[in-house]
């Protein structure tokens, strides 16, 4: 049974950083280009960025690029996502995502002074 | 900037056939952008239940399509159930800088 389960979130104030933690587990990691989406509270969802399979190209959505990045680790089945001047707008739950047909239940990101 | 359209809501009885759509703004939406359907209920999340324009996963039921429609991707649920009320989320890829954009989604009420 594919399991994706997040970590790392909690309440920051603007200006913070964070590094998100995606842990799987019940399939082959390394075949699988993974993702993290985002979505505000009551808002819809939006694409943040992508990783191949072995970790040598990545995406990003233009409003995170420089901010954000992704990364990987195929020998620890593990999925990151720094995070880094965070704002307000930043607050969300983010979710990982292998190839957008498993998601994990979310982590909540707060972003507050 | 691609920007990706749904209708905000629409309601239908149970057993009734409705049907979604997603709108790019860069024009007709074609199998090349892969469009999928997302299904999420409160508090869960989402699911994808159509993926590369109509192909369906195992958990999809069969009341469940996805088409091409006068140039929108198209989720029709023909039969509809009231376990099918939910947000519904179309997602294209736009390649470029953007690469995957979502729909803002559809709030479906089944009454």
């Amino acid at each position: 049974e594919v399991q994706l389960v997040e970590s790392g979130g909690g309440l920051v104030q603007p200006g913070e950083s964070l590094r998100l933690s995606c842990a799987a587990s019940g399939f082959t990691f390394n075949n699988y280009y993974m993702a993290w989406i985002r979505q505000a509270p009551g808002k819809g969802l939006v694409w943040l960025a992508n990783i191949k399979e072995d970790g040598s190209e990545k995406y990003y959505v233009d409003s995170v690029k420089g901010r954000f990045t992704i990364s990987r680790d195929n020998a620890r089945t593990s999925l990151y996502l720094q995070l880094t001047s965070l704002t307000v707008e930043d607050t969300a739950v983010y979710y990982c995502v292998r190839e957008f047909d498993s998601w994990g239940p979310g982590t909540l990101v707060t972003v507050s002074s | 900037q691609t920007v990706v359209t749904q209708e905000p809501s629409l309601t239908v009885s149970p057993g009734g056939t409705v049907t979604l759509t997603c709108a790019s703004s860069t024009g007709a939406v074609t199998s090349n952008y892969s469009p999928a359907w997302f299904q999420q209920k409160p508090g869960q999340a989402p699911r994808e239940m159509i993926y590369s324009t109509v192909k369906k996963w195992s958990w999809t039921p069969a009341r469940f399509s996805g088409s091409l429609l006068g140039g929108k991707a198209a989720l029709t649920l023909s039969g509809v159930q009231p376990e099918d009320e939910a947000d519904y989320y179309c997602l294209l890829y736009c390649g470029g800088a953007q690469h995957w954009v979502f729909g803002g989604g559809t709030k479906l009420t089944v009454l």
